[in-house]
């Protein structure tokens, strides 16, 4: 079955960690994107890809990082500058950057 | 600036009972809305795309329609299986991000 695939699905980050998330997806969609999801919030853009080598900063990308060396993959690192990661992280593809969005069930991060 | 605002917040139905979901929204154009549904725990699951006004989709108990400023969701009958957080977003003309409304949680009761 096609579809994307978050994991782990549960993780947790001590002091001063780097933490990476991982995404895939077996679509074959050129556009993939990194949302963070707050409890009463709607959901944020931190980072998306239009094409392999190639991502944008989104609207809360501070303390993010994202690479993009596979189109399948598109994994997101969650540094220490991030004061405040805890929140659901969702990851999304799609065929184009107009085309609707499909998204994996998402990874939960919260602080030791 | 781009906005997208979901209402009511929370909706409580009895199983049979129809009522709509209002998503309102200010863009600088709009390339397209997009209604996801979200089970707690879980990713958004895609429904609709609409692309213009006047438009309409529709599936199983859950019709999508769109004006210049707004869009409806529509629930027929709903079962308790619809209960879920249901969410509109819009992708405006400028830039490639989708702007999420904050979600209307819905709720039937049997």
């Amino acid at each position: 079955d096609g579809g994307i695939t978050q994991s782990p699905k549960y993780l947790f980050r001590k002091e001063g960690q780097n933490v990476t998330l991982s995404c895939e997806q077996n679509l074959n969609h050129d556009a993939m994107y990194w949302y963070r999801q707050d409890p009463g919030q709607g959901l944020r853009l931190i980072y998306y890809s239009q094409i392999v080598n190639d991502f944008q900063k989104g609207d809360i990308a501070e303390g993010y990082s994202v690479s993009r060396e596979k189109k399948e993959s598109f994994p997101l690192t969650v540094t220490s500058a991030q004061k405040n990661p805890t929140a659901f992280y969702l990851c999304a593809s799609s065929i184009a950057t107009n085309q609707p969005q499909h998204f994996g069930d998402g990874t939960r991060l919260s602080i030791l | 600036e781009d906005q997208v605002t979901q209402s009511p917040e929370a909706l409580r139905l009895q199983e049979g009972e129809s009522s709509s979901l209002n998503c309102s929204y200010t863009v600088s154009g709009l390339r397209g809305l997009f209604w996801y549904r979200q089970d707690p725990g879980k990713g958004p699951e895609f429904l609709f795309t609409l692309y213009s006004a006047g438009e309409e989709k529709e599936k199983e108990r859950l019709k999508a329609t769109l004006t210049k400023k707004e869009s409806f969701l529509h629930i027929t009958a709903p079962k308790p299986e619809d209960s879920a957080t249901y969410l509109c977003a819009v992708h405006p003309n400028s830039g490639y991000a989708l702007n999420f409304g904050k979600g209307t949680s819905l709720l039937v009761t049997p």
